[in-house]
């Protein structure tokens, strides 16, 4: 079992649409929760970062861990064609040792105008 | 954030010669790191670039493969030697200053013939 695992999908949605993006993991000790977005041919760009359970909001973005279960989520509400991206997931058990980041795959995400 | 540069942006070698990759940051950064982005598979770290002194490999690379340089706080180099197809890749720098979160640069495309 891959310590991280990500639907690579691809997912495709409408304009407008609410999309959710999940990541699940094993390792109990994750407690630093990234989302970062990379357009084709870019590299990844830091979308947010949450420490340990629950909810962070950023305009049309949020963040949610939920480590009893060992998910996590991002919901984009009012999705437009400019979210269509890979969004990566990492996490990492220490900030400190940020290096070592765990990534998935990436969901590939296609906003249809 | 810092904005971090990556020469070449693409290029595409012959199996059996080497590429030496630049990383520039635009501002000094505690740690700078490596990654390996494959087709389908999650970003990959290869190692921590250190300061004046030799590089952390993670496992599964080792330095005569991947020769890393970090002479100052602001620029890295990754060396991939006698490279064969098995090489071809996206190679991605990224920079950490202080508690930040990691930023990434653009990627360097390889592709071996």
């Amino acid at each position: 079992q891959k310590e991280v695992e990500q639907d690579p999908g691809p997912l495709s949605v409408p304009e407008g649409a609410i999309v959710s993006l999940n990541c699940t993991y094993s390792n109990s000790a994750f407690q630093y929760f990234m989302w970062y977005r990379q357009y084709s041919r870019k590299g990844p760009e830091l979308l947010m970062y949450t420490y340990s359970s629950g909810n962070k909001e950023d305009g049309r973005f949020t963040a949610q861990v939920d480590k009893s279960s060992k998910y996590i989520s991002l919901f984009i509400r009012d999705s437009q064609p400019s979210d269509s991206a890979t969004y990566l997931c990492a996490m990492s058990a220490k900030w400190g040792s940020q290096g070592n980041l765990i990534f998935g795959k990436g969901t590939k995400l296609s906003v249809k105008p | 954030s810092a904005v971090i540069s990556q020469k070449p942006s693409r290029d595409i070698c012959q199996r059996g010669t080497s590429l030496t990759i630049q990383c520039q940051v635009d501002s000094q950064v505690t740690m700078m790191f490596w990654y390996r982005q494959q087709p389908g598979q999650s970003l990959t770290l290869i190692a921590t670039a250190n300061q004046g002194s030799e590089a952390t490999y993670e496992s599964g690379f080792v330095i005569d493969k991947f020769p890393i340089s970090r002479p100052n706080l602001t620029f890295s180099t990754l060396t991939v030697s006698n490279m064969s197809p098995e090489d071809s890749s996206i190679y991605l720098c990224s920079a950490r200053q202080g508690d930040q979160p990691q930023h990434f640069g653009d990627g360097t495309r390889l592709s071996i013939l």
